[in-house]
């Protein structure tokens, strides 16, 4: 069964705490995506991942690391959290960065006060 | 750069009756994009309605149809007659090949009237 999972599913931190976000994939994709969601925007990419340690910003990278020690697993990573920082975010995978269906995990809904 | 814009945030249909769910795009990467429309079904991730990768053709999925049109730059998700199972937030999207991320609208929230 084709599955990305994200935990945790919600996340309530204070500001300047660390947040810790992860990702898998059960397909073996080469390729994996964290993206956020605002209210009344579409999803922005935050940073791809080509494979593994092979890692690209997308559009809005600035207070965002990742890491990909396996192929099946992609990390975001926000050091000392800040409040404009609470989203939704989404973790997705591809086959390869050329193949257009991406699977989506459910989301990480983060609440940073 | 390149957007994708959905005018409708939310959508409320009765059941039985169609649903035209607009989307246009704004594309100035080289080459003409790939266009997809994902649902969010509640507590459940994105996930793949339709895809149409040529110009002026049809995607159709689940009695959703949308058709790629180039000259307009839309791509507007239809269906003939709605269920109550069909309430979802609807998202239109585009990529380029190679560039592998997705750009999304903001989407559009579909309730269904009894």
């Amino acid at each position: 069964d084709m599955k990305v999972t994200q935990m945790p599913r919600y996340l309530i931190k204070r500001m300047g705490e660390n947040v810790l976000l992860e990702c898998g994939q059960d397909m073996s994709h080469e390729t994996m995506y964290w993206y956020r969601q605002d209210p009344g925007l579409g999803l922005q990419l935050i940073y791809i991942s080509y494979d593994v340690d092979s890692n690209s910003e997308g559009d809005i990278p600035k207070g965002y690391r990742v890491s990909r020690k396996k192929r099946e697993h992609f990390s975001l990573i926000l050091d000392s959290a800040k409040t404009n920082q609470t989203s939704v975010y989404f973790c997705a995978s591809s086959l390869t960065v050329n193949q257009d269906t991406q699977y989506f995990g459910p989301g990480t809904r983060l609440l940073v006060l | 750069g390149d957007s994708v814009t959905q005018t409708e945030g939310q959508v409320t249909v009765s059941e039985s009756k169609s649903l035209i769910i607009n989307c246009t795009y704004s594309a100035t990467s080289i080459g003409y994009p790939n266009l997809f429309w994902y649902v969010r079904y509640p507590g459940e991730g994105l996930q793949l309605l339709l895809k149409v990768i040529t110009a002026g053709q049809k995607g159709s999925s689940r009695g959703f149809e949308a058709t790629y049109n180039k000259e307009a730059t839309s791509f507007h998700l239809q269906k003939a007659s709605v269920q109550e199972s069909d309430s979802a937030v609807y998202y239109c999207a585009l990529s380029f090949y190679n560039q592998g991320k997705l750009i999304f609208g903001q989407g559009t929230k579909l309730s269904i009237k009894p």
